[in-house]
């Protein structure tokens, strides 16, 4: 069945440093997402892609974030300069179309230090 | 905005039904969902229903819907330990392009022998 991986599963960075956050989506899929959830708090919806440019992103989503979809198959969430808060655990999730049934990958859990 | 309730946390013994609630606030057509997310894992789909549907049977799980009191409920009969795992209702936003989900905080179910 086919299936959202995410890369690397943990990852551990150093506040300041920038963080790549790797996902391949579903192979026919056309719309991705990121999520992330805090521990403890709920999954927050972050951002929307489609068509090579955002959909939609929400208040977390500031200018330290950023998403690529770099070479047709892989969609990546970059944090340019990681701050203790992002410590999270973030999921990616793909669908066929927009109002489609979103499929997610298991995570990659994002510490901070 | 949207807003997603649960209770954190229900525990039932093995062969009893499991009842995880809901409440939701979005007042428009919508869909509902129910992932699993068990330790390690990304989140599964379990099932979902529409707003103009009151329940939806799948197996041993059954999805009822009060659209009156925004009130979702999923019920699991003959619980197996298996089914030990976070489960999440999320619901999805139709405005937009690309509809995103809103979660609550998940419900830790927690089976005993």
């Amino acid at each position: 069945e086919p299936e959202v991986t995410q890369t690397p599963s943990h990852q551990v960075t150093q506040m300041g440093q920038e963080v790549i956050l790797r996902c391949v989506p579903i192979s026919n899929h056309l719309y991705f997402y990121w999520y992330r959830q805090i521990l403890g708090q709920k999954v927050e919806f972050l951002v929307s892609f489609y068509n090579n440019e955002i959909s939609e992103k929400s208040e977390i989503f500031d200018d330290q974030f950023s998403v690529e979809r770099p070479d047709g198959s892989n969609f990546t969430l970059k944090i340019r300069s990681t701050k203790l808060e992002d410590s999270a655990m973030y999921f990616c999730a793909s669908s066929i179309s927009g109002e489609n049934i979103q499929y997610f990958g298991a995570g990659t859990r994002l510490s901070v230090l | 905005g949207e807003d997603v309730e649960q209770s954190l946390f229900l525990s039932v013994r093995e062969g009893d039904s499991s009842v995880i609630n809901c409440t939701y606030t979005d007042s428009s057509s919508t869909y509902l969902y129910w992932y699993k997310q068990e330790p390690g894992a990304g989140l599964q789909l379990l099932t979902y229903i529409f707003s103009n549907m009151d329940m939806k049977q799948d197996q041993r799980l059954t999805v009822l819907l009060n659209k009156k009191d925004k009130h979702l409920s999923l019920r699991i009969a003959d619980t197996q330990t298996g089914d030990s795992a976070i489960y999440f209702c999320a619901e999805r936003d139709l405005t937009g392009t690309a509809s995103k989900l809103t979660f609550g905080t998940g419900t830790r179910l927690q089976v005993t022998l």
